[in-house]
This record gives C-alpha cells, structure tokens and sequence, in this order.
C-alpha cells in the first residue's frame, strides 16, 4: 500500500467555520507534512512533524492547526479562515532519514473559503 | 538551502524524448536531486532521484554532471499523458525529508 489517503477532496466552508482535514497512510512513515498549493503556483511547505511531533511550522497563521495524533494520520484544523486562504491542501510522507528518501503525496483537498 | 532554476515551459512531440534540464549551483554534497511531477490538480508524483551517479528507472532517466551543478531529466518517449509541471527539487539535508518547491517546467506533450 504506497497510498496517501486525504479527506474530504472538496469543502467549502464560511469565515466563521471550524472544520477538519485529514491525512492517512498505513506506509509506517514516520514523517507527514502538509503543503498549500494556490493556482499555478507550487506547493508551498506548511507543517513537518517527525515521530508524530511538530518538527516545522513553515510561519503559519495559527488559524491552521496541525495535530498528529498517531503515526499513521494526520488532521489540519481550520477555524476563521480568510477567502485567500482558498487553495488546495497536500498531504505528503515519507521515512525519515539521511539518504535518498521519496515522499508520497495524497491527492489534496480542495479548500474554497466563503 | 540550494535553490534550483528550471525554464518555465517546454514542449515535445509524443514518441520522441523528453529532456528536461535543472540547474543547483549552490548544491552541497550531500544533498539530493529530487524529481516530481504533478498533473493538473493532483497531487505530486515521486519520478526519481539521484546524489552523483546518474539513475534510471522504469518512468525515466536522471543524468547529474561531474560538478552536480545541474542535472536532466530524461524522458525516453514521451506520450500526452506525461503532460504535466516537472519539479526538480534539492532536498534539504538532515532527516526532516523536508522538500521545497521550486517553480518547476510545464511540459506539453503535443500529437
């Protein structure tokens, strides 16, 4: 199983909305990150965590909040957000290490503020 | 961090290969040259990597030079379906496995 496995692939949620992203992989990945991608743009690094602890917090407003509450998932709260904040959220992992190492991407949720 | 430069658009014929250039001047010598692709709204796809020595895999060929200043990736036949932005990224070294994005090449696979 090389599948990183994201829900929901749509949401639309309002500025005064708390809602979840969530992030699965059963790969025994021992690092998860989340990206945000806007439109035609590449991924831009949010949050690392590294045996299940926030290793990276990319400067992120704190309406984003990262929880990984075992070694196979990993949740992006989101609560007040902003219509800027509309993009598409990418869960990645990947084992930890020195070497050569690939990541495995989910396939995004896609996030419309309103 | 080693940032890298790519040309912003490239196109080629289907059947004929695909070669897509990156430049890493800065690259220190333990770090990687990784290369993903994405597809228009999916996620991004692990293609290969490579420290010094040039690789091959079953998607495509990576070619590093002496000085590991700048890299290609090779696409033997290209087919429409490998119309997507290729991101050639140095990975950060230390174990975070961190990978930043670069603006990458979008590569056209015309008929």
């Amino acid at each position: 199983d090389t599948e990183v496995t994201q829900t929901p692939k749509h949401l639309v949620m309002g500025m005064t909305n708390k809602k979840s992203l969530k992030c699965e992989q059963h790969m025994g990945h021992r690092a998860m990150y989340w990206y945000k991608q806007k439109a035609k743009k590449p991924p831009e690094l949010m949050f690392v965590y590294s045996y299940e602890k926030l290793s990276i917090n990319e400067s992120v407003p704190s309406r984003f909040s990262p929880e990984c509450p075992n070694s196979s998932l990993l949740n992006l709260h989101l609560h007040a957000l902003q219509p800027e904040d509309s993009a598409l959220y990418l869960c990645a992992s990947s084992h930890i290490g020195t070497g050569g190492i690939e990541a495995f991407f989910g396939q995004g949720t896609r996030l419309t503020v309103v | 961090d080693a940032k890298t430069t790519q040309p912003p658009s490239m196109d080629c014929a289907e059947g004929r290969a695909a070669n897509l250039p990156c430049n890493h001047s800065t690259i220190s010598g333990n770090e990687y040259v990784y290369w993903y692709r994405q597809i228009h709204s999916q996620g991004p796809q692990y293609i290969i990597h490579g420290l010094k020595n040039n690789e091959t895999n079953e998607m495509a060929s990576l070619i590093i030079t002496e000085d590991r200043k700048s890299s290609t990736l090779i696409l033997p036949h290209a087919t429409l379906r490998d119309t997507a932005v290729y991101y050639c990224i140095v990975r950060v070294s230390g174990n975070t496995g961190k990978l930043i994005f670069g603006q990458g090449t979008t590569l056209q696979v015309k008929p």
